[in-house]
Parts: C-alpha cells; structure tokens; sequence
C-alpha cells in the first residue's frame, strides 16, 4: 500500500525567507506527481505536476523536483511571501488504479 | 468559466439523521471523485465515477454511504445514518479523464453533533 508522508508538518518562516518542503513516498510505482496548495475553507488548487519520466518543473517562484528510485519529491518556495500561508499536499498518481495518494499536508505559515 | 460547484458548504446535523452532499462538476468532465478529508489529513478517495459507472468504490463505507451520477453529470453523496466519526470535509473533484488533471471543489464541512 503507497503512503506518502511530509516534513514538516508545519513550518513557519519570515517574509523572504527560502525553503523546502519534502514528500516521500513508498511506492515508486507512480505515473506523476502534484503538489497542491489548500487556503482554510477552500478546495485544493494545483500547483505543479511532474510525470514520472521529469525531474523537475518550475512555475514563478515554485520549483518542484522528484527522484522516483528514492522515492523523494521537494518543493522549494523562493523569497517566501505572506500570500504563500498555507497548506502544502502533495500527492502521487499511482501507475494501477489511476487513484491518487495525499500526503497529510506542511501548514505554511510566512510572517510579514 | 466555473469551477466545481457544491453545496451546501456547511452542515450541522445529529447522528443518526442523515445528509446529502451535492456536487456539479466542470462541463465536459467525464470523471469525478468524492473524497474525505480529516481535521490535518490529505484527502482520501471514497469513489470514482467515470460518466455514470462507479469504476472505484473500494474506500466508500456502504453501509451507511451511497452515491450516484445520473446523466453522468452531476453527483449527490449521501450519509444514512451518520455517526459522530463522520465529522468531516467532503471535497468533490472532477476531470476531463482518468489521467488528467483533477479540479477540485471547495467541499462540504460537515459536523455531526
């Protein structure tokens, strides 16, 4: 059974600060990988999605990167904004089943 | 153009009466998910509709929850009877196939009192 895990579980950092947040997983056995962002009270937004065949993918300020045989993905957040506050999930897409596995979340929290 | 919808946002019930959640997808979306999210858990699926055929169900406790998706566009989740551990934000998410992108709702938190 895949279980993804992420550290932290909650990260607090001052404003322009950047950092890391790290996903693993136990089974390589994955079609892609997401990251997704959760505010209070809302759904989850995508961020970035990397295949299992890719390394990394950038979009703005985020860089994602995977390393499947290990089982590792990280998110780095560069100069880190109060508007970043969040829930950071990441999930993998399984290669059977087609379902997708969350991690429990990092609560971001970036002080102005 | 608009995301998914559902409602209601928010409901305050007592055990043992039950609850429908409903949910309308993104146009043209032929796949759509029910998923549970716990108090600082990520989401876990209940079940996968693509159009009308419940093609994944493992995780839905049927028992007590049921489902479905008529005209295979819009969805209800259902509670009967609900317990107190069903407390909860249910969270609906639809896309265009199995593979791609999931869109997701804003939920319904549900308290169970």
């Amino acid at each position: 059974k895949q279980e993804v895990t992420q550290i932290p579980a909650a990260l607090s950092v001052p404003e322009g600060e950047n950092l890391v947040l790290n996903c693993s997983f136990t089974d390589s056995a994955i079609y892609n990988l997401q990251w997704f962002r959760q505010d209070p009270g809302k759904g989850l937004t995508s961020l970035l999605l990397i295949q299992s065949s890719q390394r990394e993918q950038t979009s703005g300020r985020l860089n994602a990167s995977l390393d499947k045989s290990s089982g590792r993905s990280t998110l780095y957040i560069a100069a880190s904004q109060p508007g970043d506050s969040a829930t950071y999930l990441c999930a993998v897409r399984m290669e059977y089943g087609n379902k997708l596995v969350f991690g429990a979340g990092t609560i971001l929290r970036v002080k102005s | 153009e608009a995301g998914v919808v559902q409602s209601p946002r928010y409901k305050i019930i007592e055990k043992k009466q039950p609850v429908a959640f409903w949910c309308n997808p993104i146009s043209g979306h032929n796949t759509l998910y029910w998923y549970l999210q716990n108090l600082g858990q990520g989401p876990e699926l209940l079940i996968r509709y693509e159009n009308e055929e419940a093609v994944d169900d493992s995780q839905l406790p049927k028992d007590r929850f049921s489902a479905e998706r008529l005209k295979g566009v819009d969805s209800t989740l259902k509670i009967q009877p609900a317990e107190l551990g069903d407390s909860a934000v249910y969270l609906c998410a639809s896309s265009l196939n199995s593979l791609d992108t999931q869109y997701f709702g804003p939920g319904t938190r549900l308290t169970v009192l």
